[in-house]
């Protein structure tokens, strides 16, 4: 039972475009949403976070927005650049203290930014 | 300012053998968690620890695992009579309280281990 769902397996993109890559969640009780970056051979690094009292949250060139009535998030990044190309993971939680340690991922995205 | 060290980052084991993977939380840190993270698949919570207590462990598997933050010293996640299944990269993460890991959530670089 997967209760995150990143349903893109990969993504192109060229270079000084959007990057809009997509998350699915069915718990819920999740309310903090988290983006994490993930080049080859290296942990997870945080990119951004939202939790679920707001809509959008901006970050240099990262934007990510939450629909909670349809259970969606989405990471933006404008303009996207060679650099950015990793995998991307969505994570999420549940409440504070106690089960927020609990990150429930989905499965990644890889995005290739072509030049 | 060291992040959370890994080691190894490669560890080879055949069948039955045990693994032991490490973990060394960043300075200041006395949170820490293990994620493993299976071939194609997400990273998934294994355990949670403070200095030498176990939280939750409720992601862990109910033989064979192990894992402790002593006093002094690393983490470890102990993998005892390894399968081909245990085969996928470990990350550990450490974070300076336990909200911290939502928005202060640093990984180490993984161990992958390979049961052959």
């Amino acid at each position: 039972d997967q209760q995150v769902k990143q349903n893109s397996p990969s993504l192109s993109v060229q270079e000084g475009r959007i990057s809009i890559l997509n998350c699915d969640y069915t718990n819920s009780m999740f309310d903090y949403f988290l983006w994490y970056k993930k080049y080859p051979a290296e942990g997870p690094t945080f990119l951004i976070s939202i939790s679920s009292i707001k809509d959008k949250n901006e970050d240099g060139r990262f934007t990510v927005f939450l629909n909670k009535s349809a259970k969606h998030l989405s990471l933006h990044i404008v303009p996207s650049q060679p650099g950015d190309s990793a995998v991307y993971f969505c994570a999420a939680s549940v409440g504070a203290g106690a089960g927020s340690y609990q990150l429930t991922f989905g499965k990644g995205t890889k995005l290739s930014v072509i030049p | 300012n060291a992040g959370v060290m890994q080691n190894p980052r490669h560890l080879v084991r055949r069948r039955g053998q045990e693994a032991r993977l490490r973990c060394s939380p960043m300075k200041g840190h006395s949170h820490v968690y293990w994620y493993r993270q299976l071939p194609e698949e997400g990273l998934k919570f294994m355990v949670y620890l403070q200095k030498e207590n176990i939280i939750d462990e409720s992601g862990m598997p109910k033989e064979r695992f192990s894992a402790e933050f002593p006093k002094e010293g690393p983490s470890i996640l102990r993998i005892q009579q390894v399968v081909r299944g245990d085969s996928a990269a470990y990350f550990c993460a450490s974070s300076p309280s336990v909200a911290g890991l939502r928005t202060e959530a640093f990984f180490g670089q993984g161990t992958r281990l390979t049961v052959v």
